[in-house]
This record gives structure tokens, sequence and C-alpha cells, in this order.
């Protein structure tokens, strides 16, 4: 159990153009889902935290208007890059967390984006 | 937010025991010590958490110190396929819940 999916695996695209990556919890009810980036030989960054039916909480430094989160339902969020440039090229993760008496997280299999 | 200290690798024989340290000085009392491992170009993997007791499942044993400023993880018998890198991470129970990684421990597996 416990598994989370996401799609694509891999996209390459033009510079200025949007990009969706989409995260399902696939066989429980995800209340709060997190989108990581991760840089070639560098750790996880946490880029947002989405709760479903309400706005996603963006950390420090990241561009909400950029990095579009919608967390429509309880086993689905996307993450759109907006207008992407090569700089946005980057390994995008999620996680689903299971609501409990601790704060276990599930992750994704990661989305590697190319721009060119 | 409280953070974790780990060494940047570490490198150990293949069917042999592994230790990877972590140091949490700022711990603060409802912070429980999670264990993830990430494989290459894949997402991190749980491997284990705790609170204030020594934990074990089937993956590998968490030692936590008695003041809860550290802990270790340890691989009782080493495989080639253990070979990733290991984040310790504190859970923050108040506020937003996230885990926060730090930079992880390489740990490789020598045949």
């Amino acid at each position: 159990g416990a598994v989370v999916s996401q799609h694509p695996s891999r996209v390459i695209c033009k510079s200025g153009t949007s990009v969706k990556i989409e995260c399902r919890s696939l066989d429980f009810q995800a209340t709060t889902m997190f989108w990581y980036r991760q840089f070639p030989k560098q750790s996880l960054m946490l880029m947002a935290t989405s709760n479903e039916g309400s706005k996603a909480t963006y950390e420090q430094g990241v561009e909400k208007d950029k990095f579009l989160i919608n967390h429509a339902s309880l086993t689905l969020s996307t993450l759109t890059v907006t207008s992407a440039h090569p700089e946005d090229s980057s390994f995008y993760i999620c996680s689903a967390r299971v609501r409990g008496t601790y704060n276990e997280q599930f992750f994704g299999p990661g989305t590697r984006l190319t721009v060119l | 937010d409280a953070k974790t200290t780990q060494p940047n690798s570490m490198e150990s024989n293949e069917e042999e025991p592994v230790h990877l340290p972590c140091n949490h000085s700022t711990i603060s009392g409802t912070d429980y010590i999670h264990w993830y491992l990430q494989l290459p170009s894949q997402g991190p993997e749980y491997v284990i958490h705790g609170l204030t007791s020594n934990v074990n499942n089937r993956m590998a044993s968490l030692a936590i110190a008695e003041d809860r400023k550290s802990s270790t993880l340890i691989l009782h018998r080493a495989t080639l396929r253990d070979a990733a890198v290991y984040y310790c991470i504190l859970s923050l129970l108040q506020g937003a819940q996230k885990l926060v990684f730090g930079q992880g421990t390489r740990l490789t597996i020598n045949p």
C-alpha cells in the first residue's frame, strides 16, 4: 500500500512553455501533499505544501506565480511550471502525507524536467 | 527548523553491519526522527522512524540516544542494494508538519 505515482516521469520542453506534473496517491487519501525540487548532487528542497481544497503554502524564495500548485482532490495534486526556462530544469518529486499520529510521507518516483 | 548533521559519505563492506550517525542537538520534545533513503534518480523511500525508544523493522534498526540529541541507523548486514543516500530528518509536528532534508550520507558498499 501507500503508493504515490507521478506523471510524466520525464519531460523535455522548449523555453517559454508551461509543463504540468501530476502526483497521485493510488491507494490512500492524502490530505497533504508536498512538492520538492532536487538539483544534481544536491538534497531535496521543499518547494510547497499542498492541502486539499486550499491554497498551497510556498517556501521562502519559491515563486508561487511560476510554480502553480493545485490540489483538487484527496488523491491528486498538480504542479505547473509556467514559462519554463533552462534554470528550471530539475528533478521534481512529490510526496503524500498519511494522516496519523506521526508525519509519515510516501514519495513519488520523481519527474525529470529538461527545458531547452 | 530543527536541523540534522550527518557525515557526507561512508563506506562499508558487503555483509557487514553499518552504523549511520545523525546529530540533532536542537530536537524538540515532540519531533520524530525519520530516516529515508534515496537511490539515484528515484524518490526517497521510508526506512524507519522513532520518537524516544529504539526501533526495529525488517529493513533496519534505529538507536536513539537517551537525550535524543543523536541517533544511529543500523543496517545489520549490508548488501550492494543498500548503497544509497540516507537522510536523517526531524519531522516537525508543530505547524506545517513538513520534512526538511539535509545533505544526507552517501553510503557506498564494497563487494
